[in-house]
């Protein structure tokens, strides 16, 4: 069964530095997608970054960049430069079968002036 | 553009009530998506329409009724809901599945459900 781990329920992060989200996953299948998506407290999912499990190099979004270490089956979710307008709930997510979403529970980052 | 649309944006109705969420894309999707968050959870999925067909019903209570009209539009009928399914609705569309980063699903900002 294909499911995703978050482990850090809650993470802060001084404004201008960069964080690092964990996300690891598990998976039998040679192709599948991995996601990341932020959430404010508004409550709409905003889609950030994905990263295919045959792409070789790591994807990048502005000041977003994901760390895939697929011998790890980790996909991590890099911040840099952090901002006010970054404090939200962020999810992992894998893509399953029939274009499912399965989502980890979620990292809440909070960013400090 | 990536916008997905959802109406309203909160609604209250009481365990009577009939009421309609109602979501719209422009992108050109084939495939759209009903999710049911409750607080401080991630989105469950409820159902999954691809080329307007209903292809995933993950055993959805039938007060839940989805309906898509065409290839722009989809709805979610309720009808004598029960407080617990007090949550934040998301509709979201993608392409088809198997198609690269174009499998990415797109949400629209979600209506906050109260049943009294």
């Amino acid at each position: 069964a294909q499911k995703i781990t978050q482990t850090q329920p809650g993470m802060f992060v001084q404004e201008k530095e960069a964080v690092t989200l964990d996300c690891t996953y598990d998976t039998s299948d040679q192709s599948y997608g991995l996601f990341w998506y932020k959430q404010p407290s508004s409550g709409e999912m905003i889609f950030l970054i994905y990263q295919g499990s045959y792409d070789e190099q790591n994807a990048t979004e502005g000041r977003y960049s994901l760390n895939f270490q697929k011998a790890r089956k980790s996909a991590n979710l890099v911040i840099s430069a952090s901002q006010l307008g970054d404090s939200a709930m962020y999810f992992c997510a894998m893509r399953g079968g029939y274009n499912k979403l399965i989502f980890g529970a979620g990292t809440r980052l909070a960013v400090h002036p | 553009d990536t916008e997905v649309t959802q109406t309203p944006k909160h609604l209250v109705m009481g365990m009577t009530n009939k009421k309609s969420l109602k979501c719209e894309q422009h992108m050109g999707h084939r495939a759209m998506y009903w999710y049911k968050q409750k607080a401080k959870k991630p989105p469950e999925l409820m159902f999954v329409y691809s080329y307007e067909k209903l292809s995933i019903n993950e055993s959805v209570p039938s007060r839940f009724s989805p309906e898509c009209p065409n290839s722009s539009l989809l709805n979610l009928h309720l009808h004598a809901l029960q407080p617990e399914d007090s949550a934040l609705y998301l509709c979201a569309s993608s392409w088809l599945p198997g198609q690269g980063n174009q499998e990415t699903q797109y949400f629209g900002p979600g209506t906050r459900l109260l049943v009294l």
